[in-house]
């Protein structure tokens, strides 16, 4: 079936706004995974859910950043008071359940202006 | 906490040339699992193997190798003949199976092959 979708793959917005990032899982993975990429570096993780159970958030770097998943499938990951900062690839992964292998998704490109 | 190194920020090698990509990993758990990872210059992370660690054997897929110690906790990815192709970032990630553990991933190999 069809891999981890994102969108959009690019958005560019000015410092201060609010943005949201879709990600749409392979269909029956259960856990799924936020990172983000700053340029020519490492992934960081963000936050991670399984199943119906509360999600890990210990990786957000701050309270303007937030995530849901909606009915174990789609998540939208929320960007509140964008910063400059905040500009990067951030990816979205899947899997069948935790520590099983994770796809990814091609990324959300974002630039804060 | 867990831990991946990746001591090699960048590697460059000429076509045809063996290379291999170090990582070493740092868990107290005994159940954990070791992945590797390619990113090329388009951006998506492509999956190359899953290892877990009661499986030290090793695997070899084409001109892909992978060598597994957990004496030296190091789990190596080595590339026979490399290629062009091959120029990518290499990750190497570990998780724990518990729940609630993210996913660890090592800073990343640049691995450039030239012609």
């Amino acid at each position: 079936g069809a891999g981890v979708s994102q969108s959009p793959s690019n958005k560019v917005t000015e410092k201060g706004k609010d943005v949201e990032l879709r990600c749409d899982p392979i269909s029956g993975h259960t856990a799924l995974y936020w990172y983000r990429q700053s340029l020519g570096q490492g992934l960081e993780f963000l936050i991670y859910f399984q199943g119906n159970s509360a999600p890990d958030k210990s990786g957000l770097p701050s309270d303007r950043f937030s995530a849901e998943r909606t009915g174990g499938s789609v998540s939208t990951l929320t960007i509140q008071r964008t910063q400059q900062e905040d500009s990067a690839v951030y990816l979205c992964a899947s899997s069948l359940s935790v520590a099983d292998t994770q796809y990814f998704g091609p990324g959300t490109r974002l630039t804060v202006l | 906490a867990q831990k991946v190194t990746q001591a090699q920020t960048e590697i460059s090698v000429v076509e045809k040339e063996d290379v291999t990509l170090d990582c070493v990993y740092e868990t107290r758990d005994t159940t954990y699992y070791l992945f590797w990872y390619k990113q090329p210059p388009s951006g998506e992370l492509v999956f190359l193997i899953r290892r877990n660690s009661f499986d030290e054997q090793n695997e070899i897929s084409g001109r892909y190798s992978w060598n597994f110690q957990k004496s030296t906790s190091s789990f190596n990815f080595t590339i026979t003949a490399s290629q062009v192709v091959d120029s990518a970032v290499y990750f190497c990630a570990l998780t724990v199976r518990n729940y609630g553990q993210n996913f660890v991933f090592g800073p990343g190999t640049r691995l450039s092959v030239l012609p």
